[in-house]
């Protein structure tokens, strides 16, 4: 079975400070995906990185993955209230058992605070 | 185009009643995935279907099936209901088995007294 660790699972800051979020696994994935989810709703895509030490910008969010493929982080530059939420990380087996199969982290509670 | 749609929304059972949750994902989308979000374990895979086939099975009890209509909408069924079971069940919906992009619905946050 394939984990993957999160952290921090809470974070909360005032609007304008910077954070980042990290997930962490022994196994190596084929991508790894980051999820946004408020509450009443379902997770929504932010980003998939596939290529070891890819990295992708959205706005002010930059998505790493590690040169091995076992680990990423999201760092949110600036942050603010709308930036409140729910982060998910996800990877996708490579093989095996969990070939094809979403293991997601435990997730991180961002709140921002005006 | 709509998104995946999920019913019911809230469900309260009671322990040793079976439930039934539906999914209708995206036009076009033949894959379909079920997840089980609860707090202490966070987001956990069920299983995916894809063209009426199950492709992919988590580690779930065998309580817990599913399936998958010709017109690729899905069911999941759980059976003898526990207390543990109460939880958000996630619907996602893709182009194909294992695609990057998952689709989610809202969810159904079922309830087991």
């Amino acid at each position: 079975t394939q984990l993957l660790e999160q952290s921090p699972q809470f974070l909360s800051i005032q609007e304008g400070e910077n954070l980042t979020v990290y997930c962490n696994s022994s196994s190596v994935f084929s991508s790894l995906q980051w999820y946004r989810q408020e509450p009443g709703e379902g997770p929504v895509l932010l980003v998939t990185v596939v290529t070891g030490g890819e990295v992708k910008k959205l706005k002010r969010l930059t998505f790493q993955f590690g040169d091995a493929r076992k680990d990423s982080s999201l760092h949110i530059t600036a942050a603010q209230p709308g930036d409140t939420g729910l982060y998910l990380c996800a990877g996708k087996g490579a093989g095996g058992t969990s070939y094809g199969k979403l293991t997601f982290g435990q997730g991180t509670i961002l709140t921002v605070h005006p | 185009k709509a998104g995946v749609t999920q019913t019911p929304r809230y469900l309260i059972k009671t322990r040793g009643q079976q439930v039934t949750l539906s999914c209708s994902p995206i036009s076009g989308h033949r894959s379909v995935s079920w997840y089980q979000q609860t707090p202490g374990q966070g987001l956990q895979f069920l299983f995916e279907y894809f063209s009426e086939t199950q492709r992919n099975k988590g580690n779930f009890p065998g309580r817990f099936s599913g399936r998958q209509f010709s017109n690729s909408r899905s069911e999941m069924n759980v059976s003898t209901l526990e207390l543990g079971d109460s939880a958000l069940y996630l619907c996602a919906s893709s182009s194909g088995v294992g695609a990057d992009t998952q689709y989610f619905g809202p969810g159904t946050r079922l309830t087991v007294l």
